[in-house]
């Protein structure tokens, strides 16, 4: 199985700030990879595809980049609206994996 | 705008059968290049990949879960569903169903509680 390992766990920011969530592949994944954000209690929600096409109706603020192991996720100006678990999921191989999660608290 | 709506029971007994569907709205299940797949969520812990169909008719599930799982569509209902057999109290989770395509979609989620 491909083993998806996000950095950091846990964060805590300012509005207004800028934020990066990066996430590491066991093994190159070309740019099959996703990311979701999750509040609580909700279902998750799809942010990226594809490693950097945002999903239809995401706000700009949110950008994927990346490629073969390496791939970090930025959200921009950082809102009380953000504070959610990130995750990442790679969909290069069965069994799809996902990362452990990041959570992001607002200061 | 493409939706999707989980249903089933909310509870299960130990060693029986978890069935669940899925219900596709602004979109056809046959629709080409896409992938329909279950994802579930124990309380307070992170996301497990069941297994996915793709449009094509072919099917994988997770090895973890694989000799308990069917994953299957009806395409005159618009409807994909899950099957989990024998089921214990660690088969408690959120379950939800996706589509990966151009995009990814999600359901809201149902909670299983498997409980005598």
């Amino acid at each position: 199985d491909i083993q998806m390992t996000q950095s950091p766990s846990s964060v805590s920011a300012s509005v207004g700030d800028r934020v990066t969530i990066t996430c590491r592949a066991s093994q190159g994944i070309s740019n099959y990879l996703a990311w979701f954000q999750q509040k609580p209690g909700k279902a998750p929600k799809s942010l990226i595809y594809a490693a950097s096409s945002l999903q239809s109706g995401v706000p700009s603020k949110f950008s994927g980049s990346g490629s073969g192991t390496d791939f970090t996720l930025t959200i921009s100006s950082l809102q009380p609206e953000d504070l959610a678990t990130y995750y990442c999921q790679q969909y290069l191989a069965f069994p799809y994996t996902f990362g452990q999660g990041t959570k992001l608290e607002i200061k | 705008q493409l939706q999707l709506q989980e249903s089933g029971p909310g509870l299960v007994k130990p060693s029986e059968t978890l069935s669940l569907t899925c219900t596709v709205s602004g979109g056809s299940v046959t629709s080409t290049n896409s992938f329909w797949g279950w994802i579930r969520q124990p309380p307070g812990k992170g996301l497990e990949w069941i297994g996915s169909l793709y449009s094509g008719g072919s099917t994988s599930y997770n090895p973890s879960l694989k000799s308990r799982v069917t994953i299957s569509v009806d395409a005159s209902k618009n409807q994909f569903s899950l099957k989990l057999d024998s089921v214990t109290a660690s088969d408690t989770a959120v379950y939800f169903c996706s589509k990966r395509g151009n995009g990814y979609y999600w359901g809201q989620g149902i909670l299983v509680t498997v409980s005598s």
